[in-house]
């Protein structure tokens, strides 16, 4: 089993609807970075939690560290926020493990 | 500041040639990793370094050589090119220690070994 599990590996969704994409993960963190991967392009992150919830326009991450879970939700969501988007723990120094990602495609 | 630059994006090579990626920095960040991205998997760690002279295996470093002379550089070689190492390649940086650390990300290499 992987440290870092992504639900769902794939989503489809119609432009302005909500979006969400869960991560749990099985082991101890000081960090959980969710980020986001453009076909043909680099990784940028998005958010960076070890507890709570932030919001950057549209995005909100939340992470729940009793229950080792974490979802990262897109309100009215765009057909530029296609990507994937990838989970990630900072487990021991700063190492990072990544869940496999979740492909997301917004149609008009 | 340019963040973290990669090169090459892209790059064909004939199975048991040699070629190195190229990875600098500009945030005189510590820590430096090396992962590979492969269809159906999460990013795995080929390399690390904590700093200047300080380098170690992450879970996939068979075939991979790395050295970290400066702060600012981490070059990943291929000594010997094999079908096996087809995958995109990403450099990430940041600051070393504790959980408030953003992760910074190369724009990846993508490298066809035939």
């Amino acid at each position: 089993k992987n440290e870092v599990e992504q639900s769902p590996q794939n989503l489809t969704a119609q432009e302005g609807e909500f979006i969400t994409i869960n991560c749990s993960y099985s082991v101890g963190i000081s960090a959980l970075h969710w980020l986001q991967q453009h076909p043909g392009g680099g990784i940028v992150s998005l958010f960076m939690l070890s507890s709570g919830k932030k919001k950057h326009g549209r995005l909100i991450a939340t992470i729940n560290i009793q229950e080792k879970h974490s979802s990262l939700h897109i309100t009215a969501s765009h057909p530029r926020d296609s990507a994937v988007y990838i989970c990630a723990v900072r487990t021991s120094g700063s190492r990072l493990t990544f869940g496999e990602g979740t492909q997301l495609t917004v149609n008009p | 500041n340019a963040g973290v630059t990669q090169t090459p994006k892209f790059q064909v090579l004939k199975t048991g040639q040699s070629m190195t990626l190229q990875c600098a920095q500009d945030m005189n960040h510590e820590y430096m990793s090396w992962y590979r991205q492969d269809p159906g998997m999460g990013l795995r760690l080929i390399h690390y370094s904590v700093g200047a002279g300080i380098t170690d295996q992450g879970e996939v470093p068979n075939g991979y050589n790395v050295s970290r002379s400066t702060t600012e550089d981490f070059p990943l070689r291929l000594l010997s090119a094999a079908p096996s190492q087809t995958s995109v390649y990403f450099c990430a940086s940041s600051s070393r220690g504790g959980g408030a650390t953003e992760a910074f990300f190369g724009q990846g290499t993508r490298l066809t070994v035939v």
